[in-house]
């Protein structure tokens, strides 16, 4: 099994510009999280889909924000402007199903830069 | 709603002793309660899991980790600590509603571990 998998690695822009990031799942995970990750707020929950469907996104921080998930084996996160204050690593995540007793497997991440 | 706490930042061992790594859970029922562990530049793996039954549970790379609700505690465990085991330490909880709950997790801010030769 491949695992989840991340792209890009890393990814450096300027204020301003549209960053896009793409996760692939575990095939046959029917949940995907979104993560971010930061030394002052630690791990944050941005957004799960189940089944493809958003379920909560509750912690995207602002409209600048926006997730998709076309299909079972692919979902973007959006950010659009992106601000210096963005700067992180993001996380995806999967899961079997959707409840809490489902482990998740995270992909290596992608370290945002915004300059 | 839940929230987890992991009092050290940071620790330091030497290689061969052994090791805990406190972690406290505020919810209002039984939790789901996950250690995980982060090399740098890697995501988060599973080391163990609680959600039930024996309190002292068993998880990879020779981790365990004992659930004590009366402490609101799940500090995990290692007899002997390896310089492989360097890393950051997460401890969450999942949130738990009749029969099934969503996986929304909520991570302390970690334990990075340094272990000395």
């Amino acid at each position: 099994d491949a695992g989840v998998i991340q792209s890009p690695r890393h990814e450096v822009t300027e204020m301003g510009q549209e960053v896009t990031l793409r996760c692939k799942p575990i095939s046959g995970h029917n949940s995907l999280f979104w993560y971010r990750q930061t030394m002052m707020r630690g791990l944050e929950l941005l957004i799960y889909f189940n089944n493809n469907v958003p379920i909560d996104d509750s912690g995207m921080p602002e409209d600048r924000f926006s997730a998709k998930m076309p299909n079972a084996s692919f979902s973007t996160l959006k950010i659009q402007p992106s601000e210096p204050r963005d700067s992180a690593v993001y996380f995806c995540a999967s899961s079997l199903t959707v409840t809490v007793n489902s482990p998740l497997h995270f992909g290596n991440g992608t370290r945002l830069t915004v300059t | 709603a839940q929230s987890v706490t992991q009092p050290d930042i940071h620790i330091t061992v030497s290689e061969g002793a052994s090791l805990e790594l406190r972690c406290n859970y505020s919810y209002g029922a039984t939790p789901y309660l996950f250690w995980y562990v982060q090399s740098p530049g890697q995501g988060l793996q599973l080391l163990l899991k609680y959600f039930s039954g024996d309190t002292l549970v068993q998880g990879i790379k020779g981790f365990e980790a004992e659930f004590k609700r009366s402490q609101s505690s799940f500090n995990l465990r290692k007899p002997s600590v390896h310089w492989s085991d360097a890393a950051e330490y997460f401890c969450a909880v999942g949130a738990r509603a009749g029969g099934t709950s969503y996986g929304k997790l909520t991570f302390g801010q970690g334990t990075i571990l340094t272990v000395h030769p």
